[in-house]
């Protein structure tokens, strides 16, 4: 079955130290998302790549940073200049903008 | 700008009972609406989209939600609440700016389902 895949599921950082969430997804989708999401907060747009090697940043883009290489991957990092960066992240494709999003089941990361 | 307002955090109903989830928009376009539902822990998954054919859309599990432009809404309705119902519902907008599009999400509403 295809679908999208992130990884880990759960992710500790320790302070000044780089963090990179993995996110596959076999749809053959041209649209990728990584969302923030935080209790009461709903979604919060990172980064999103409308095609490969091309991305723009969304609403809280600071303190993170993605390639897009492949059609296939779209992996996120969480930088040491992201301050506040606890909370669940979920990875999303469409096969076109404006067309449904399909979302993968999330990567919780946490301080240690 | 588009925006997506959720009338509600928090919406408590017994089983058996209508479910009702508000959601208002704002479009300077015909917008593309959307619900998804997630439960604990999970990705989000699609209930339903309008995408500016028939104005009521039915989604899945017995879901369905009406387009009224007059009332810039799109809420979200079941007849009959079941358990399995519980979870976190996220109403959610197209957004194009510069040649990019995006969906643009509400705060989310969380149903919690009581016997």
């Amino acid at each position: 079955d295809g679908g999208i895949t992130q990884s880990p599921k759960y992710l500790f950082r320790k302070e000044g130290q780089n963090v990179t969430l993995s996110c596959e997804q076999n749809l053959n989708h041209d649209a990728m998302y990584w969302y923030r999401q935080d209790p009461g907060q709903g979604l919060r747009l990172i980064y999103y790549s409308q095609i490969v090697n091309d991305f723009q940043k969304g609403d809280i883009a600071e303190g993170y940073s993605v390639s897009r290489e492949k059609k296939e991957s779209f992996p996120l990092t969480v930088t040491s200049a992201q301050k506040n960066p606890t909370a669940f992240y979920l990875c999303a494709s469409s096969k076109q903008p404006y067309q449904p999003q399909h979302f993968g089941d999330g990567t919780r990361l946490s301080i240690l | 700008a588009q925006s997506v307002t959720q009338l509600g955090s928090h919406v408590s109903v017994s089983e058996g009972a209508l479910v009702l989830l508000r959601c208002n928009y704002s479009s300077s376009v015909p917008p593309y609406l959307f619900w998804y539902v997630q439960y604990p822990n999970q990705g989000l998954q699609l209930l339903l989209k309008y995408t500016s054919a028939a104005t009521l859309v039915k989604g899945i599990n017995g879901f369905e939600a009406e387009f009224k432009k007059s009332e810039t809404s799109f809420h979200l309705t079941k007849p009959s609440a079941h358990m399995s119902d519980a979870a976190e519902y996220f109403c959610a907008v197209s957004s194009s700016s510069g040649g990019y599009n995006k969906l643009i999400f509400g705060a989310g509403t969380r149903l919690a389902v009581h016997p």
